[in-house]
């Protein structure tokens, strides 16, 4: 079955601690993104990648890193997480050119 | 840049009653739009996407849209509103190439759906 597999689904930690959420696809996309969604704020993206080893930052990068070192993975890292990260992540994929994305079930990950 | 704007923060119908949520769209070149929805809990479905071609899309779970391109706008129907559509909906455009195929989202429209 084609999809976009995000772990964890829920996450609460502290301020300060560096964590990791992965997201992996199983259909060789060639492009990956990472969203937050927030309340009146709708999806927003954080940073993308066009291949492996190609990342970019999108809208609202502060605080996170991403990594592609294999195409079908695409790890988002927050390495001193604050409060104000807390909110419902998103891991999406789709192949180069006019297509459609492939969304992941969502992370909701709070930073007390 | 892009942006999208759903008017209608929440909208509450009667079930079988026919629906209409608005999204109007700002794009500086051929716009590609999607309505996603997501139920309580759940990632992000897609329902329809309109990239080109007839303007009216038929989509999932009996979802129809509309692209008016004089109006800028994308917006979705239902003729018969079922319990199960509650939700919340999110209206999009896309920018392929640069920027990873990045989707600017509207802030979506939470549909109730009185029984």
């Amino acid at each position: 079955e084609a999809q976009v597999t995000q772990n964890p689904r829920y996450l609460i930690t502290v301020t300060g601690k560096k964590l990791t959420v992965t997201c992996s696809q199983n259909m060789n996309h060639e492009y990956m993104s990472w969203y937050r969604q927030d309340p009146g704020l709708g999806l927003r993206q954080i940073y993308y990648s066009m291949n492996v080893e190609v990342t970019d930052k999108g809208d609202v990068p502060e605080g996170y890193k991403v990594s592609r070192k294999e195409k079908r993975n695409f790890p988002l890292i927050l390495e001193s997480p604050s409060p104000n990260q807390t909110s419902l992540y998103f891991c999406a994929s789709s192949r180069a050119g006019v297509t459609e994305a492939f969304f992941g079930q969502g992370t909701r990950l709070t930073v007390v | 840049a892009q942006s999208v704007t759903q008017p209608d923060i929440h909208i509450t119908v009667s079930e079988g009653a026919s629906l209409e949520l608005r999204c109007n769209y700002s794009y500086g070149a051929t716009p590609y739009l999607f309505w996603y929805v997501q139920s309580p809990g759940q990632g992000l479905q897609l329902l329809l996407k309109y990239f080109s071609g007839d303007t009216l899309v038929q989509g999932i779970k009996g979802f129809e849209a509309e692209f008016k391109r004089s109006q800028s706008s994308f917006n979705l129907r239902k003729p018969s509103v079922h319990w199960s559509d509650a939700a919340e909906y999110f209206c999009a455009v896309g920018a392929f190439g640069g920027g990873g195929n990045k989707l600017t989202f509207g802030t979506g429209t939470q549909l109730k759906v009185e029984l």
